[in-house]
């Protein structure tokens, strides 16, 4: 049973804002959600995390709604640089190990 | 920035032969973590690593592989007899905490290639 379900793609133009939305509806109470970003042949990049409401940073903004089974990755006015798989993965406190999916595949064009 | 830093970038070999992948974690960094990515396919854990010591592994990692700190600064990754299924990127990771409060860093890859 998948622990996280997002979009397999995604496509956006230069300048928007872009919302990656992730599904877990088997949160645990000691899960935390993380988003990574990968470039083709480099290592996922932390780009946040957190445990509900909102969380914002440089980069990203993180919504999570008050039952935490889902979740939304902001990144605002995308560029083509941000083209990327962006990966949902709870991280528990209880295991040392993250589990990547698949990810969405983010396309950015001009 | 710190960086989890991963040598060499890209290393093939032989069938059979035994490699040792490297990496320095960032210093003050307790726990560090091996993965791979098959081209094509999931990032998929090997191993965690703390206090000297496998603290959690993967069914992928058997007894052909092995981990160790020799120092303070290195952590490696040895394969003792490739095979060509082993021809993947193979990530080191390191954070301050297990939770990873502040992320898991990873580091570059290693492009492992088994002729």
């Amino acid at each position: 049973l998948a622990k996280t379900t997002q979009p397999i793609s995604m496509d956006s133009y230069e300048g928007q804002e872009v919302n990656i939305t992730c599904s877990h509806n088997n949160i645990a109470t000691n899960d935390y959600i993380t988003w990574y970003q990968q470039f083709p042949s480099q290592g996922p990049r932390f780009i946040i995390q957190g445990y509900k409401t909102k969380v914002t940073n440089e980069v990203a903004s993180l919504f999570i709604p008050a039952d935490r089974k889902s979740s939304t990755l902001s990144l605002p006015r995308v560029s083509l640089s941000d083209t990327a798989v962006y990966y949902c993965l709870l991280n528990t406190g209880t295991a040392s190990k993250l589990t990547f999916g698949t990810g969405t595949r983010l396309q950015v064009t001009l | 920035e710190p960086e989890v830093t991963q040598t060499p970038s890209h290393q093939v070999t032989q069938m059979g032969q035994e490699v040792i992948l490297r990496c320095v974690p960032i210093s003050n960094h307790l726990y560090f973590y091996w993965y791979r990515q098959i081209l094509g396919q999931k990032v998929e854990f090997l191993v965690s690593f703390y206090n000297n010591e496998i603290s959690e592994k993967s069914e992928i990692f058997d007894d052909q592989f092995s981990v160790e700190r020799p120092d303070g600064s290195n952590f490696t990754l040895k394969i003792r007899s490739t095979k060509l299924e082993d021809s993947a990127m193979y990530f080191c990771a390191s954070s301050a905490a297990r939770q990873g409060t502040y992320g898991y860093t990873f580091g570059s890859g290693t492009r492992l290639t088994v002729v």
